[in-house]
């Protein structure tokens, strides 16, 4: 069955670095979409892509957070300069050409601590 | 703006006894509705949807839910616990007609006891 991978799997950084989280998603999907879930809190939306631009972002998606889609085949998530608040289980998912109709496939997520 | 509760941050069931888990919305519009599951170390799998039609949905694994409109709510159920249905269980809902985004609840964990 296709599959969204997302490496790493876990990474640690400190705080102010730069973190880039990747994704490929299923390959004749066309949209993609970044969620994060805070130890113990909710799965909360980020960003959705489409068609080469942001469809849609939350009000966590600030200027520190950035997307692309590199090659054609990877989606990636960067973080300018981490916060310790950062520090979060960050998903990846992907859909085909009705996501509601259909549902997202996730990745099995990237574990960012920043310490 | 969307919101979903689950009843219970934990569920605990005997092996064979039945599986309720509680999910209530809100939203201004009816809302597309899903149930994920999360075994450990993995990612999100759709359990489940609502969208149109029948309201009583059947997904994988022998769950299955029904949307009650007047009720707000889209509880999960499964007759029958097994052991490997131990994980975490995410209720969602999506804005019909409007974003794509999905807005999840805090998530049940169920624990299955022999």
């Amino acid at each position: 069955e296709p599959e969204v991978t997302q490496t790493p799997s876990h990474q640690v950084t400190q705080m102010g670095q730069e973190v880039i989280l990747r994704c490929v998603p299923i390959s004749n999907h066309l949209y993609f979409y970044w969620y994060r879930q805070i130890l113990g809190q909710k799965v909360e939306f980020l960003v959705s892509f489409y068609n080469n631009e942001i469809s849609e972002k939350s009000e966590i998606f600030d200027d520190q957070f950035s997307v692309e889609r590199p090659d054609g085949s990877n989606f990636t998530l960067k973080i300018r300069s981490t916060k310790l608040e950062d520090s979060a289980m960050y998903f990846c998912a992907s859909s085909s050409r009705d996501p509601l109709e259909g549902g997202y496939t996730f990745g099995s997520g990237t574990r960012l601590t920043v310490v | 703006a969307q919101s979903v509760t689950q009843l219970g941050s934990h569920v605990s069931v005997s092996e064979g006894a039945l599986v309720l888990l509680r999910c209530n919305y809100s939203s201004s519009v009816p809302p597309y509705l899903f149930w994920y599951v999360q075994y450990p170390n993995q990612g999100l799998q759709l359990l489940l949807k609502y969208t149109t039609g029948a309201t009583l949905v059947k997904g994988i694994n022998g769950f299955e839910a029904e949307f009650k409109k007047s009720e707000t709510s889209f509880h999960l159920t499964k007759p029958s616990a097994h052991m490997s249905d131990a994980a975490e269980y995410f209720c969602a809902v999506s804005e019909r007609g409007g974003s794509e985004k999905l807005v999840f609840g805090k998530g049940t964990k169920l624990t299955v006891n022999p």
